[in-house]
């Protein structure tokens, strides 16, 4: 399977505790997003990588939420001391140029408890 | 006023019929336009882009843009049940104003009855 990847598929944690969640996008593809989703809500974007730099980040997320895409490959999307606001699906989507699709793995859920 | 608007539904259309989902966005310099749909409790899967005025076809999906009114809709003709979902629009700015990143409606949903 050559799509977006995504690990782990779900997450249970107790409120206060770390995550970190990892993306290995389409292999060509050097643009790479996250995105949140709560029920009956659209995806709301949250960082934006291309190769490895971060280059837009929403002015809504907390500083509790970081993200890395080391050398251009994979990413992966941290979320220090969860709150139970936290809980959503976190997407990670990628894309091969400017304006071009953007493909999206199948996410992860996180629940925090 | 939201960037990417979507009337949430449900939109209820018989088996066989055409279904007609319909988005307005509100940055007038948005270059690219995307169709996704979405099945409960999986991620969004691309169906259509278009980046000009006009329609494009693809299959059963016609994707339409007008960059004057800032719309674009869905045309899902010969529906079938199994195109039961939320259907999701996404739209792009330019690149220049920094903004690379989709911009997601809420979404419509839409069931079709056998």
């Amino acid at each position: 399977d050559t799509g977006v990847s995504q690990d782990p598929r779900h997450k249970i944690t107790k409120r206060g505790q770390n995550v970190t969640f990892r993306c290995d996008p389409i292999s060509e593809h050097n643009r790479l997003y996250w995105y949140r989703q709560t029920l009956g809500q659209g995806p709301e974007f949250l960082t934006y990588f291309q190769n490895e730099a971060q280059l837009e980040k929403s002015r809504l997320l907390s500083d509790r939420f970081s993200a890395e895409r080391p050398k251009g490959s994979f990413s992966t999307l941290e979320i220090q001391r969860t709150e139970q606001g936290d809980s959503a699906m976190y997407l990670c989507a990628s894309s091969f140029r400017e304006g071009a699709e953007a493909f999206f793995g199948q996410g992860t859920r996180l629940t925090v408890v | 006023q939201k960037e990417v608007e979507q009337n949430s539904g449900p939109l209820s259309v018989p088996e066989g019929a055409i279904a007609s989902l319909n988005c307005t966005y509100s940055d007038r310099v948005s270059q690219s336009f995307f169709w996704y749909r979405q099945y409960s409790g999986k991620s969004p899967e691309l169906i259509m882009s278009i980046y000009s005025n006009g329609d494009k076809e693809d299959g059963r999906f016609t994707a339409q843009l007008n960059k004057a009114s800032q719309y674009v809709s869905l045309l899902i003709r010969d529906s079938q049940p199994s195109d039961s979902a939320t259907y999701l629009c996404a739209v792009r700015g330019f690149e220049d104003t920094g903004r690379r990143a989709l911009t997601f409606g809420s979404g419509t949903r839409l069931q079709v009855q056998p």
